[in-house]
């Protein structure tokens, strides 16, 4: 079966400017979680929503948002874009169950300039 | 904050077994060990995971101490291939959340 697909692959914005990346779960999956990783800080989990509902949140200012929409896929917005937004943005999804196993996309490398 | 350490880069000789170390000394009875990895540019991708029994599947082996305060993941056969950044992870299972803390891993090098 497919695997988690994001969109768009590789994005160049400017600071100030918004930014929203989309995440399509494997099917049958309900929980989706997004995550940023730098080179500074490696790999920080975002949120993570289940059945359209945000489940768990991280340490991340309010510009970063996210939703999930009733087919589980789903989106994070980003508002007023930083130079320290610039990382790879990746997505996993799960069938949500306890201890279930993730299954990383390939990432949104998102450039601030 | 990360429950783990793991030292920051190992190399392995290609065909040889690649045993790579995880410290846990906090990790509570009802925590799991799990293992990903992360080959350049890609997303995490799930190796194996465990409570207190060694366990093997089809890509590695884990070994778990008797105290759980420490594991070994064990690629039997190394390739090129499984050259990548190694992230030992302790995870509560819980029904509602999939969080995981990566910590910052391991740097494996496989050469021929």
């Amino acid at each position: 079966k497919a695997g988690v697909t994001q969109t768009p692959r590789y994005l160049i914005k400017t600071r100030g400017q918004q930014v929203t990346l989309s995440c399509s779960p494997i099917s049958g999956h309900r929980s989706v979680s997004w995550y940023q990783q730098t080179p500074g800080q490696g790999l920080q989990f975002l949120f993570e929503y289940f059945s359209e509902t945000q489940r768990n949140k991280g340490n991340f200012p309010g510009r970063f948002s996210g939703r999930q929409f009733s087919n589980s896929r789903s989106e994070m917005n980003v508002s007023t874009l930083e130079l320290g937004d610039s990382a790879l943005y990746l997505c996993a999804s799960s069938l949500g169950l306890a201890g279930a196993e993730q299954y990383f996309g390939p990432g949104t490398r998102l450039t601030v300039t | 904050d990360a429950k783990t350490t793991q030292p920051p880069s190992m190399d392995c000789a290609e065909g040889r077994a690649a045993n790579l170390p995880c410290n846990h000394s906090t990790i509570s009875g009802n925590e799991y060990v799990y293992w990903y990895r992360q080959i350049h540019s890609q997303g995490p991708q799930y190796i194996i995971h465990g409570l207190k029994n060694n366990e093997t599947n089809e890509m590695a082996s884990l070994i778990i101490t008797e105290d759980r305060k420490s594991s070994t993941l064990i690629l039997p056969h190394a390739t090129l291939r499984d050259t990548a950044v190694y992230y030992c992870i302790v995870r509560l299972l819980s029904y509602n959340t999939d969080k995981l803390i990566f910590g910052t891993g391991t740097r494996l090098q496989v050469f021929p």
